[in-house]
């Protein structure tokens, strides 16, 4: 079945190290996001990519971004975690832009230690 | 600002007890209105997409309607296995970002 995978399902880091968080995709989607969804709350955008062109929401933290190295995978940099950036990251994908549904993988919860 | 708003924020259900579940938005624009089911510790799984007022759809025991303000899934008959939360989303005329609700989680006993 085409799917969205993430990995790991669980990532637990120390305060201020780096993590990367995977995605990939076997839908051949062009768009790629990422999300954020805080415990009880809405997912929120932090980017996405649509091919290569990297679009940034304006109020992500600079210490996100994230990397496209072809169609398939994308990931999440997170270069010096804090204790408020502990949640469940998604990725989704979808065909094109507008009006089309997002299909999404199960997510990483991160922890910060 | 482009809102959505979920109600209830829970909901207990008996099997066989079917009931709606609300979501209103304010939008600059409605490119989309999506409903989508997640279970717990699992990324939202996508139900169904609604593009103008008027438009339903049906899928098993969940039908979502859509009007200019709100839009409703009415759940039939419910079964345990319904038991989840649903999130409402909207896309404006940028079509890039889902705004989500915090959803309605749902318990349906037996």
């Amino acid at each position: 079945d085409a799917m969205v995978i993430q990995n790991p399902r669980y990532q637990v880091t120390q305060f201020g190290k780096p993590v990367t968080l995977s995605c990939s995709q076997t839908l051949n989607h062009n768009v790629m996001y990422w999300y954020q969804q805080k415990s009880s709350q809405a997912p929120k955008l932090l980017f996405h990519y649509y091919d290569k062109d990297f679009n940034n929401e304006a109020d992500t933290p600079d210490n996100f971004q994230s990397r496209r190295p072809n169609t398939s995978f994308c990931f999440l940099d997170i270069r010096s975690p804090g204790l408020g950036d502990a949640a469940m990251y998604l990725c989704a994908t979808s065909y094109r832009m507008g009006n089309q549904p997002q299909h999404f993988g199960d997510g990483t919860r991160l922890s910060i230690l | 600002e482009d809102q959505v708003t979920q109600s209830p924020e829970a909901l207990r259900l008996q099997e066989g007890e079917s009931s709606s579940l609300n979501c209103s938005y304010t939008v600059s624009g409605l490119r989309g209105l999506f409903w989508y089911r997640q279970d717990p510790g699992k990324g939202p799984e996508f139900l169904f997409t609604l593009y103008s007022a008027g438009e339903e759809k049906e899928k098993e025991r969940l039908k979502a309607t859509l009007t200019k303000k709100e839009s409703f899934l009415h759940i039939t008959a419910p079964k345990p296995e319904d038991s989840a939360t649903y999130l409402c989303a909207v896309q404006n005329q940028a079509g890039t970002a889902l705004i989500f609700g915090k959803g309605t989680t749902l318990s349906v006993s037996s």
